[in-house]
């Protein structure tokens, strides 16, 4: 079965530095998302993306973060100048069609440690 | 963006109990989605409901949604160690999905 993929699975880093996660979306999906979930809290939605275009965020997703599609299977999440409290769990996920009916497939996630 | 209230937060079960958590919003919802977190995992979608008073089951599941499209709940019958994990529901557009806080599940041996 097709699934979202990530990397890195981990990574570590210090405050201020620039951080980018990875995503491989399911190949025909058009509509693509992260999230984010401190540890032990809830699922928090970041961005949504269509068509090379941020769909809706947000008022996490402030200018420290950007996203983009660098080629035809890569989506990308940028954080420019990481703080202490973007350390957390970021989930990619994927939908066909971005229907409300469809079903979100989600990543398996890449933990980000801020130092 | 919708508003979800989930509760409990956390629910500890003997192995056999059946469980129960439950989501409210304030506002009529179109559709409302749960998905299962285990731990350290990522969140893995179950099912979702549409239409007023809908009810479904997969196996010892059993999703409800409520008549007047505000309330769901998930139903385990008979929990197994298996089914330890954090329960969420989810709600909202096709361009972002807004979680509850979700319950916590621990199945005790």
């Amino acid at each position: 079965e097709p699934e979202v993929t990530q990397t890195p699975s981990h990574q570590v880093t210090q405050m201020g530095q620039e951080v980018i996660l990875r995503c491989v979306p399911i190949s025909n999906h058009l509509y693509f998302y992260w999230y984010r979930q401190i540890l032990g809290q809830k699922v928090e939605f970041l961005v949504s993306f269509y068509n090379n275009e941020i769909s809706e965020k947000s008022e996490i997703f402030d200018d420290q973060f950007s996203v983009e599609r660098p080629d035809g299977s890569n989506f990308t999440l940028k954080i420019r100048s990481t703080k202490l409290e973007d350390s957390a769990m970021y989930f990619c996920a994927s939908t066909v069609q971005g229907s409300s009916q469809e079903t979100q497939y989600f990543g398996p996630g890449t933990r980000l440690l801020v130092l | 963006g919708q508003q979800v209230m989930q509760i409990p937060q956390y629910q500890h079960v003997q192995e056999g109990e059946d469980f129960t958590t439950y989501c409210n919003s304030s506002t009529t919802l179109s559709n409302i989605q749960w998905y299962k977190q285990r731990p350290g995992g990522h969140p893995v979608f179950l099912i979702q409901l549409v239409k007023s008073g809908e009810v479904k089951k997969q196996k010892r599941l059993t999703f409800q949604f409520g008549e007047a499209k505000k309330n769901s709940s998930l139903h385990i019958t008979a929990t197994q160690t298996t089914d330890v994990g954090t329960y969420f529901c989810a709600v909202g557009s096709a361009r972002q999905l807004t979680f509850g806080s979700g319950t916590q599940l621990t199945v005790l041996p």
